[in-house]
């Protein structure tokens, strides 16, 4: 079955630190995997997408790293600010159906 | 441009009624998707239209529960006769065809009551 897990649950930092968000995937046949923010009452917002070739990539101060082998991705954030504070979702895209799976997301909430 | 818009923003509904929620694409965008988000989970496929042609619904419920996209004007997911379980953000998508990226509306909560 296709699914993606997301880990932890929810986070708490404080403002200036670093977080990494994890996701593991089971989705076959694999096309890309996406990480989206989305802020309270808001839709998802993407920050990036990887492709089965790529590694990493980076958007300002998220960089995400994708290992297909293991099926495991995470997303880093540098030097949190509180505007980061929200949900992180991974997404992979099936490349037999083009759908989307959705984790369940990590809460993201950055103190002062 | 302007991203994708979703109306209403908030609906409420007794249980019974009819609920429309639309999504007005982005300009120039030719498919469409619908995601349900259930409190405290993730968001799920529900449908993916283009234009006057409904692509893939495996993920509607069979019943009570139908999307179009005509030719004008904005896509129209329908949800017949309500029931507290229908209770959810519902998230709009589009895309300019079939790549990679989709781009997401503010989404539409619906209380049923």
């Amino acid at each position: 079955k296709n699914q993606v897990e997301q880990s932890p649950q929810s986070l708490i930092i404080l403002e200036g630190k670093n977080c990494t968000l994890q996701c593991n995937y089971t989705v076959s046949p694999f096309s890309n995997l996406r990480w989206y923010k989305q802020d309270t009452g808001r839709g998802p917002v993407s920050l990036t997408i990887m492709t089965f070739s790529e590694n990493t990539k980076s958007n300002g101060r998220y960089t995400a790293t994708l290992d297909a082998d293991t099926k495991q991705s995470s997303l880093h954030i540098t030097a949190s600010q509180l505007s980061d504070s929200a949900s992180y979702i991974c997404v992979v895209s099936a490349a037999n159906t083009g759908k989307l799976i959705f984790g369940q997301g990590t809460t993201l909430q950055v103190k002062p | 441009n302007a991203g994708v818009m979703q109306n209403p923003r908030h609906l409420v509904r007794r249980r019974g009624q009819e609920a429309r929620l639309r999504c007005s694409p982005v300009k120039g965008h030719s498919h469409v998707y619908w995601y349900r988000q259930l409190p405290e989970e993730g968001l799920k496929f529900m449908v993916y239209l283009q234009k006057e042609n409904i692509i893939d619904e495996s993920g509607m419920p069979k019943e009570r529960f139908s999307a179009e996209f005509p030719k004008e004007g904005p896509s129209i997911l329908r949800i017949q006769q309500v029931v507290r379980g229908d209770s959810a953000a519902y998230f709009c998508a589009s895309s300019p065809g079939t790549v990679i990226e989709q781009y997401f509306g503010p989404g539409t909560r619906l209380t049923v009551t």
